[in-house]
């Protein structure tokens, strides 16, 4: 069966300073792979997704990246956090229609 | 534009009866739609989907969904509410050719004992 990751589970960064998390799936190959950030507990905001390795398409413009060096790995990534980067950050992979989430990632930028 | 509307912030619900959190949607074509849930600090978890064939849906934990074609509705029901149903609960839509999720801004279930 398949399984995804995440982590870490929870971050604190102060701001300006540099972010990375990582995702990755288990059990398939070549999925298609999302992140998103749900802020307040509320809707969630999509990111980024991948259709495949290097294949990135940005849905919101921000001081965030994401990058895919791996079939099954996904990294969102910062140069400096901003207080507003602060969030439950989700990565999910699809299949075929309906998307499978991980854990997530709890970031709280000081 | 396509999108998703949940229109009630938060359903409150007596443990025991039935439940409805409402959902509807705007797509062009043919729609594929979905029910989230979503624990505290935790990451969603499908419920249910409708692609196609019987509108009533069956899902995860006893809950199942109606797809309304004339009203555009997709509604999650359970015939008898429990304390752990409480959460958050999202409702999808697939949107274009990308198979990308419209999502809904989310609806608090509260299921009190």
């Amino acid at each position: 069966s398949q399984t995804i990751h995440q982590w870490p589970a929870t971050l604190v960064q102060p701001v300006g300073s540099p972010l990375s998390l990582e995702c990755t799936v288990e059990g398939t190959s070549n999925p298609n792979l999302y992140w998103y950030r749900q802020a307040a507990g509320r809707g969630l905001q999509l990111l980024f997704y991948s259709v495949g390795i290097g294949q990135i398409s940005s849905e919101v413009p921000q001081n965030l990246s994401a990058s895919r060096p791996q079939d099954r790995q996904f990294i969102l990534s910062s140069k400096k956090l901003l207080l507003s980067d602060s969030g439950f950050y989700l990565c999910a992979w699809r299949d075929p229609y309906e998307q499978y989430f991980g854990p997530g990632t709890r970031l709280t930028v000081t | 534009a396509q999108s998703v509307a949940q229109p009630e912030d938060q359903v409150n619900v007596a443990e025991g009866n039935p439940l409805t959190v409402k959902c509807t949607y705007s797509v062009s074509g043919n729609p594929y739609l979905f029910w989230y849930v979503q624990y505290p600090n935790r990451g969603l978890q499908f419920l249910l989907k409708y692609i196609t064939g019987d509108n009533l849906v069956k899902g995860s934990y006893g809950f199942e969904a109606e797809f309304n074609k004339s009203q555009t509705s997709f509604h999650l029901k359970k015939p008898s509410a429990l304390v752990s149903d409480s959460a958050l609960y999202f409702c999808a839509v697939i949107g274009d050719s990308n198979y990308q999720l419209i999502w809904g801004a989310g609806t608090k279930l509260i299921i009190k004992p």
